[in-house]
């Protein structure tokens, strides 16, 4: 089946930094890349669609500064947590639909983000 | 708030015990629902899938769902569980073109 890879795996990094998590779809391309946030013991909650060649779509709540996305190419999006505070730490997941078709999602392995 | 709801957080069993997961939407209208499995420390893969058609579906591993319209339930079965079972069990349910929403999660243990 469909691959998608995401980097890193996990980050550790201090209070006000900033991380970036790649998104990569290794063997298809995707126009559409999803941003999933998973807190402990709770479910997976949408962020964001990144688009190919266009602004991100944001969910309501979700901070357009605080999370940029960038969809460079057909491969890859990238989520950059821009001066990250503790708040900020979960579990970051991307997907990808594969075969044109936006009912099959396949997932990456997801990143782990711990802020200090 | 519209939702899905996944009725147990964590579920124990024996080996070739019968599961049974319940999942719950709120949403009206038509809907496309899944069911994804977590392996420890792995990501997420589709177990199956309902669409249209057969409300019954079989999915891989020996697991299916049932889609239920009066009741907006898909609930997840297997006859007979496996230690290898052990995961965590999401339903998701897709409105329109890409709005997937997800259950809170059902973690499964099996003891060999």
């Amino acid at each position: 089946g469909a691959v998608v890879s995401q980097h890193p795996s996990w980050v550790i990094c201090k209070s006000g930094t900033s991380v970036k998590i790649e998104c990569r779809s290794l063997d298809f391309q995707a126009t559409t890349m999803f941003w999933y946030r998973q807190f402990p013991k709770q479910s997976l909650m949408l962020m964001a669609t990144s688009n190919e060649g266009s602004k991100a779509t944001y969910e309501q709540g979700v901070e357009k500064d605080k999370f940029l996305i960038n969809h460079a190419s057909l491969t890859l999006s990238t989520l950059t947590v821009t001066s990250a505070h503790p708040e900020d730490s979960s579990f970051y997941i991307c997907s990808a639909p594969a075969g044109g078709t936006k009912e099959t999602q396949y997932f990456g392995p997801g990143t782990r983000l711990l802020v200090l | 708030a519209q939702s899905v709801s996944q009725h147990n957080h964590h579920v124990i069993l024996s080996e070739a015990a019968s599961l049974e997961l319940g999942c719950n939407y709120s949403y009206g209208g038509t809907v496309n629902l899944f069911w994804y499995v977590q392996y420890p420390g792995q990501h997420l893969q589709l177990l199956l899938k309902y669409f249209s058609g057969d409300p019954l579906v079989k999915g891989i591993k020996g697991f299916e769902a049932e889609f239920i319209k009066s009741k907006f339930s898909f609930n997840l079965r297997k006859p007979s569980v496996q230690w290898s079972d052990t995961a965590e069990y999401f339903c998701a349910v897709l409105r329109g073109n890409n709005d997937m929403r997800f259950g809170a999660g059902t973690r499964l243990t099996v003891k060999p």
